[in-house]
């Protein structure tokens, strides 16, 4: 199983609600990632999870708050968004979880749309 | 300020012609450089890693050049195809731990 899921495919949410995108991989990868891609954009890292500890936040608001439950899982919980968080959110993998010159594998993305 | 650019107009191109891609840097000393391939709506997808001691690097139709002097990697499809149009990011990693910083894209259309 080469494949990154990602639930749910869209989500529209007021600026009020609590939400939650969850990623799943079955690869046996120790390094997880959040990125954020605004439309025309190139995606932007958010949160690096390495043997299933947070490694890398990128000073992303408090509004997001990520989760590694364990190595096959990771969340975004979401709330009191702003419309400008509206984005495509993208999962990642990757085998090796501290060294570089590892490839990415990317689920297919939450279509976020804050109200 | 670290800047990784990469061509801003589409790329328009016919079937069969060689597209070649641009990716240029500046203040950023990657150990490695790597060109995904992203269709809309959708997630990247891995097409080649290059390492800052390799010159050159080929799969199937796709080549990737790295000059880390001219801070500048070029991306070359050979024989291309409709299904080649997509956007193509290139993407630099420092090493010593897995963190990808993103070029701008280039959206490439191959008209048949």
């Amino acid at each position: 199983d080469t494949e990154v899921t990602q639930t749910p495919k869209h989500l529209v949410m007021g600026m009020t609600n609590k939400k939650s995108l969850k990623c799943e991989q079955h690869m046996g990868h120790r390094a997880m990632y959040w990125y954020k891609q605004k439309a025309k954009k190139p995606p932007e890292l958010m949160f690096v999870y390495s043997y299933e500890k947070l490694s890398i936040n990128e000073s992303v608001p408090s509004r997001f708050s990520p989760e590694c439950p364990n190595s096959s899982l990771l969340n975004l919980h979401l709330h009191a968004l702003q419309p400008e968080d509206s984005a495509l959110y993208l999962c990642a993998s990757s085998r090796r979880g501290s060294e570089g010159g590892d490839t990415q594998y990317f689920g297919p993305g939450t279509r976020l749309t804050v109200l | 300020s670290q800047k990784i650019e990469q061509n801003s107009e589409a790329l328009n191109i016919q079937e069969g012609k060689t597209a070649t891609l641009t990716c240029n840097y500046t203040n950023y000393s990657p150990a490695y450089l790597q060109w995904y391939r992203q269709d809309p709506g959708r997630g990247p997808v891995f097409l080649l890693l290059i390492r800052e001691n390799e010159k050159e690097k080929r799969k199937e139709r796709l080549k990737v050049t790295f000059d880390t002097t001219l801070k500048q990697s070029l991306f070359h499809i050979t024989a291309s195809q409709p299904a080649d149009s997509a956007t193509y990011l290139c993407a630099l990693d420092k090493g010593g731990f897995q963190k990808l910083v993103f070029g701008t894209g280039t959206r490439l259309l191959v008209s048949p």
